[in-house]
């Protein structure tokens, strides 16, 4: 069946990175995109940014850009999401779905990953 | 950025009520707007798209309506598995911005 399968939960201390991955089956990976989502600890749902999984192409939401990069490995059908000089507001449920292979209007986030718990602690 | 508004941020019903959520966007966004489902815990689930448009097996007691700026889901004879916190989210352009969420608690 059509799923998205995130790597498990991470605990880092402030400055490091994180890379998070969503590993994706049951479609055809190059016909869509993934965008991710995070969520802080009762709080709600923040888009971070895209990446086309045909060509690569991304767009980063403005608050993450520089500490953010997203990347895909087509042999693998999966996607991953690094974040850098990780800070304790970073702490957070970070999600993977399913959009549209280019940005476009009509898209929507119809298949999402697990979650990925990633804590940032000194 | 467009800024999603959703009202109310939280509400009290019983199963069988009727419900309605409202959604409002910064600016016009045509139909571009989906609603998702989360449950504690859970991921996000996929309700609708083009802002009335039920995803595949979605119960048909949701539905929404609106464009532009207005939009509103509505959940009709609620049943106890609709309690849950929804949000929308507008497609329109980047960054994709969700509302806050309402959350649907007996």
């Amino acid at each position: 069946q059509v799923q998205l399968v995130q790597s498990g939960a991470e605990v880092k201390k402030p400055g490091a990175s994180v890379k998070v991955s969503c590993k994706a089956s049951g479609y055809t990976f190059d016909n869509y995109g993934i965008s991710w989502v995070r969520q802080a600890p009762g709080q709600g749902l923040e888009w971070m940014g895209w990446i086309s999984g045909y060509n690569g192409n991304t767009k980063y939401t403005q608050k993450f850009q520089g500490r953010v990069t997203l990347t895909t490995d087509t042999s693998t059908t999966t996607a991953y999401m690094e974040l850098r000089s990780l800070r304790a507001d970073d702490t957070a449920v970070y999600y993977c779905a399913r959009a549209t292979v280019v940005i476009e209007s009509w898209d929507a986030f119809d298949i999402w990953g697990q979650g990925t718990m990633v804590t940032v602690s000194s | 950025d467009i800024q999603m508004t959703q009202s109310p941020s939280s509400l009290s019903a019983s199963v069988g009520d009727t419900v309605t959520i409202t959604c409002r966007a910064g600016q016009n966004i045509a139909s571009h707007l989906s609603w998702y489902q989360q449950k504690p815990g859970q991921a996000p689930k996929f309700l609708m798209y083009g802002a009335s448009t039920l995803h595949t097996g979605v119960p048909s007691r949701f539905s929404g309506s609106g464009s532009g700026t207005d939009f509103t889901l509505t959940i009709r004879s609620l049943q106890l598995e609709d309690f849950a916190t929804y949000y929308c989210l507008q497609t329109y352009n980047t960054p994709r911005t969700f509302g806050q969420g309402t959350k649907v608690e007996i």
